[in-house]
């Protein structure tokens, strides 16, 4: 099966909003409201943001929010700051017990 | 507070072998999903596989370009997890994570990699 597919970059001024988006099938994003999102700094381990599409783990800011529509998923940052520059990754469950990722969005704070 | 450490990563040649090591504390590893996920250098996040709990048989499944090359398993007296690498490829050069996981929450926690090179 092939990567869910993300923009490879993002970028926004601080205070702005950005939104990144993640586009699979039916198999996978669309079939399921299973879509994760991950941020993750150089030489880091990903951590996660946003679980079950919407949902946000304690700990993670309400600056980050997730949506879906159809086959597409969307990670927004709201009110940018100079550390969220980082990459993001989506990632969802797919048909017939697979996990996909996206390729990764690396996203700059102007 | 859950921690996740891998080890057992290293320079093999095409062809070889390697058993990675995931020893988890803060959780019993018999009670969760937990999957291993790689990253090439320089390249985005690759699932490669994942293990069921105890409870629903321990079972396992695995990224097709993997299937038959690796093997996920796990000593519950170690609270240990284990992803044998067969075979090795260059292409199978990345850092490799383990990460307890389920289908709805996702990757939650994840340690901090072991780097497999393989060259000749």
């Amino acid at each position: 099966q092939s990567a869910l597919t993300q923009p490879p970059s993002a970028s926004g001024s601080p205070g702005q909003s950005v939104t990144i988006s993640c586009t699979g099938t039916s198999s996978d994003v669309g079939g399921y409201n299973y879509v994760s999102w991950y941020q993750q700094y150089p030489g880091k381990a990903p951590k996660l943001l946003i679980y079950e599409v919407t949902k946000r783990p304690s700990g993670v800011p309400d600056r980050f929010s997730g949506s879906k529509s159809g086959n597409t998923a969307s990670l927004t940052v709201s009110g940018l700051q100079a550390e969220d520059e980082a990459d993001y990754y989506c990632t969802s469950y797919a048909r017939s017990d697979n996990e996909l990722f996206g390729g990764g969005t690396k996203l700059t704070v102007l | 507070e859950v921690q996740l450490v891998e080890s057992g990563g290293g320079l093999e040649k095409p062809g070889g072998s390697l058993r990675l090591s995931c020893v988890a504390s803060g959780i019993t590893l018999s009670d969760v999903w937990m999957s291993w996920v790689r990253q090439a250098p320089g390249k985005g996040l690759e699932w490669v596989g994942r293990i069921r709990k105890q409870a629903e048989g321990v079972t396992t499944d695995y990224a097709e370009h993997v299937k038959g090359r690796f093997t996920i398993s796990r000593d519950d007296s170690k609270n240990t997890l284990y992803l044998q690498v067969n075979s090795l490829k260059s292409e199978d050069t990345a850092v490799y994570y383990c990460a307890k996981y389920n289908t709805a929450r996702g990757f939650d926690h994840w340690g901090q990699g072991t780097l497999v090179t393989v060259s000749s």
